[in-house]
Formats: structure tokens, sequence, C-alpha cells
């Protein structure tokens, strides 16, 4: 059972919107930042958001992070068929000082 | 473009001990502003932090396998490695190496290799 928790899956038509959640603690989520990857299986994970809300260049407008508190939210606009993947947030545990994953959400195009 | 390329045994038996590199390319592993990490995904499971190393040798670990981890890096060598000791089949999965950015806090790997299966199977 990982200490970030997530939904297992979500799903959403093409062209709509859909938001994970990631919920710690204050050791991990609030006193560290968050970032958030997309793994298509069989591949490795590639990051979309770094320290809460920053966007790789390469990674599209549609991606978006934030956090509040314990919790914090990945934002997917404009769906589309490629984006089905599992996604992971990750953060630092101050308390373990050591790194921390959620559990993974899948997330389905309908 | 940095590249982390993994390396080591696909198939390791119960007890014993696995080795592991990455190799970095396209980038200088002596550079203060990343670590240099490990993160494994059992089969059909997630994401689990294993550790990191700094250019200069501290190291983090997950504390559930710090008493069988040792992480290392090699400055010479461009590369840095690992050693799991007393596997278990548990410890069936793939294993990433990752680059980490300074600060920890920001909990950004923000380069992967592409991973390596490694099976505890007698």
């Amino acid at each position: 059972q990982s200490v970030l928790t997530q939904p297992p899956s979500v799903s959403a038509a093409p062209g709509q919107k859909v938001t994970i959640s990631c919920s710690g603690s204050s050791s991990n989520i609030e006193n560290s930042y968050v970032s958030w990857y997309q793994q298509v299986p069989g591949t490795a994970p590639k990051l979309l958001i770094y320290e809460n809300i920053k966007r790789p260049s390469r990674i599209p407008d549609r991606f978006s992070g934030s956090k509040s508190g314990t919790s914090a939210t990945l934002v997917i606009t404009g769906l589309q068929t490629g984006d089905e993947a599992d996604y992971y947030c990750g953060s630092w545990d101050t308390s373990l000082s050591a790194g921390l994953f959620g559990g993974g959400t899948k997330l389905t195009v309908l | 473009q940095v590249q982390l390329q993994e390396s080591g045994p696909g198939l390791v038996k119960p007890s014993e001990t696995l080795s592991l590199t990455c190799s970095v390319s396209g980038g200088s592993i002596s550079s203060s502003s990343y670590f240099w990490g490990w993160v494994r995904q059992p089969p059909g499971k997630g994401l689990e932090f294993i550790g990191n190393v700094y250019y200069s040798g501290d190291t983090y670990y997950n504390p559930s396998l710090r008493s069988r981890l040792t992480i290392s890096v090699d400055r010479s060598k461009n590369h840095f490695s690992l050693k799991l000791n007393s596997l278990t089949a548990a410890d069936t999965a793939v294993y990433y190496c990752a680059r980490l950015v300074v600060p920890l806090k920001a909990a950004t790997f923000d380069y992967w290799g592409q991973g390596i299966l490694v099976t505890v199977s007698s």
C-alpha cells in the first residue's frame, strides 16, 4: 500500500477533462514538491509535471498540476486516445528521507 | 540529451545478490545539480523508489530495502550501480535508473533508462 494515495482508475471521453488526485501527508506533499509521470505499458515513465505546477518544454499545456496542503491534482484537458496510460504522482518524504510514488491511476479514454 | 542505460543479469537465483549498473551519456555524473536513482516496478504493479546517490557518494535509501541495499557511483566511468542482496521472488521487477534533480524535495526524475527486467527464480 502506497503512502501517496491515488484513485485506481479514471475515465472520460475524447475532448473532455479528467482530474487525478494524489493524497499524502505533512511529511511529504505538504512540505515537499509533487511530480507527475505518464507511463504507457511496456515503456519507461515520462515526466509530465514537476515542482507542483511546472511542465517540461516538450509537454503540452493540456497537462497541468496543482497542490494544496497534503494533496495534489493532475488535470488533463482535451483528452486524446493517446493519453491512455498509467499516471503516477511522486514526492519526497522528509521523515523517511526517501522518495515516494503513488499507487498509480489508469486513465481510459472512452 | 542525457541518456541512461541499465545493464546486468536478467535472471538471478533466490538468496543471491543482484548487481546492476547504469551508464550515463550526454552528461556528467559529477554534476552538482543531480542525484542518480533507482526505481523498480514489479510486474503489473506500481513504481517503487529504491534509492539514490550523489556524485560525492551520499546516498538515500528506501527504508524497507536499506538493510539489503548498496548504491554507489563511479565518476571515472560515469556510471552508478546498485547491489541488492538476499533476493526473493518479491524482488522480481523491471529496474529503472533515472536522474533526480536537486533539491531532493523536488522529487523530479527527469530522465529515465529503458528499464531491465530482473527475475528472481531458481
